[in-house]
């Protein structure tokens, strides 16, 4: 059973382009978390979603952040304009059920010139 | 505003000896507590939790102690292992009105090494 899968792992970008970070949740999850890990900092939660729906988006910035989980595919986190505090490692996790355990993905790294 | 806190950067053990983690929050509504444990390059990984109904839960060498007084948590790790060596995050969660899920506060983490 293949764990949470994000890609890319590494993405480079530089200011005003877009950034797209995919994730496959975990077989059987239907319950998908997205966190956001600055430098020296820990995770903060950004988004979560169930398919189809956004179920707690409080996390997110107002501007140029967008997630969405499709019936079919993975969960995408869009990022547009970015900008160099955009630089960070975003950790996808999903869950079984409402209140189940966090299984992490590895992460994806962005860095904007 | 950091709702939970990990002062200690970071935390040098022999091997086996005990390792002490140490966790504060501040809002009173957390009811449900984990560790997780992180290497470079990876993800979390989801070590032991505690609800705010009890003191203490153990896990083979680990264990986590509750004080809510305090508002403060701790992990043990006894005997350490060198293998341990990675960065733990305390986190917190409010399961208030049963419309809690996923969404967890982390703490900032704390590096711990273990020397052979």
């Amino acid at each position: 059973n293949a764990g949470v899968m994000q890609n890319p792992r590494h993405l480079v970008r530089r200011r005003g382009q877009e950034a797209r970070l995919r994730c496959s949740p975990m077989k059987g999850h239907s319950h998908v978390y997205w966190y956001r890990q600055l430098p020296e900092e820990g995770l903060k939660f950004m988004v979560y979603l169930q398919k189809e729906n956004i179920i707690d988006e409080s996390g997110m910035p107002k501007e140029r952040f967008s997630a969405e989980f499709p019936k079919e595919g993975p969960s995408i986190l869009r990022i547009q304009q970015v900008v160099r505090g955009d630089s960070a490692a975003y950790f996808c996790a999903s869950s079984p059920a409402l209140l189940g355990e966090l299984f992490f993905g590895e992460g994806s790294r962005l860095t904007v010139l | 505003d950091q709702q939970v806190k990990q002062n200690s950067p970071s935390l040098s053990v022999q091997e086996g000896r005990i390792s002490i983690l140490n966790c504060d929050y501040t809002n009173s509504m957390f009811d449900y507590f984990l560790w997780y444990k992180k290497y470079p390059a990876e993800g979390p990984t989801f070590l032991i939790s505690i609800s705010s109904i009890k003191d203490k839960n153990e896990d083979g060498r680990f264990t986590v102690f509750l004080n809510k007084s305090a508002k403060h948590l701790s992990l043990h790790i006894v005997p350490s292992q060198p293998g341990d060596s990675a960065v733990y995050f305390c986190a917190a969660v409010s399961n208030a009105g049963g419309t809690s899920y996923g969404k967890l506060t982390f703490g900032q983490g704390t590096i711990l090494t273990v020397h052979p």
